[in-house]
């Protein structure tokens, strides 16, 4: 079956440009979470999606970063007047209930900010 | 101090060792732990996934959980070379309002010499 797709795999982009990432869930999923890795870091937790609500944002760094899910499937996370410090693996995580259920990850977006 | 700390490596061992794997966590509110795997360049795979304090065995992995202490634990019997990657410890909560995010160690990079 599909796993969790994320598109594109690869932006790169200049300072101060606007962009967003797309994250497709396993079918089925009502949780969806968003992560950002740093190089030699592991996972650091951004947003968490219960359906169409965003149950969760204590991780966005700051407002330039905002993320929709508007009908409980796909999600897509925007960064405004990005900095070269967002530069970072941005990975998608998906699972069938929320709480203590699996999740599974996308194969992330690389974003370099240049 | 980040709340899961995980030494990030390298660790290299010969084909066919038992390799130990640790991360320590310091929020007591942390109710299951994930040990994840990651491939360079893709997004972490899940491994093991455990709630309780005890040994959780699955083929050649092992995983161990003390509460009292602190302490996650994964074993890998017989390494293989295609077990050469970066394994990532996970501890997460459940907070009545909804799930938490993960928190993540930094990963360490596992090499298996052949």
């Amino acid at each position: 079956g599909a796993g969790v797709s994320q598109t594109p795999s690869n932006k790169v982009t200049e300072k101060g440009k606007y962009v967003e990432l797309r994250c497709d869930p396993i079918s089925g999923h009502t949780a969806l979470y968003w992560y950002r890795q740093s190089l030699g870091q592991g996972p650091e937790f951004l947003i968490y999606f219960q359906g169409t609500g965003a149950a969760d944002d204590s991780g966005l760094p700051n407002d330039r970063f905002f993320a929709v899910r508007p009908e409980g499937s796909v999600s897509t996370l925007k960064i405004q007047r990005t900095e070269r410090g967002d530069s970072a693996v941005y990975l998608c995580a998906s699972s069938l209930l929320a709480g203590y259920d699996t999740q599974y990850f996308g194969p992330g977006t690389r974003l370099t900010v240049l | 101090q980040k709340e899961v700390e995980q030494d990030p490596g390298p660790l290299s061992v010969p084909e066919g060792a038992i390799v130990s794997l640790n991360c320590t966590y310091s929020n007591s509110a942390f109710q299951y732990f994930m040990w994840y795997r990651q491939y360079s360049r893709k997004g972490p795979e899940l491994l093991m996934y455990t709630y309780s304090s005890g040994n959780k065995e699955d083929g050649r992995f092992t995983a161990q959980v003390d509460k009292s202490s602190k302490y996650i634990s994964l074993f890998i019997r017989d390494s293989q070379p295609s077990d050469s990657a970066t394994y990532l410890c996970a501890s997460g909560g459940y907070s009545g309002g909804g799930a938490d995010g993960l928190t993540f160690g930094k990963g360490t990079h596992l090499i298996i010499q052949p």
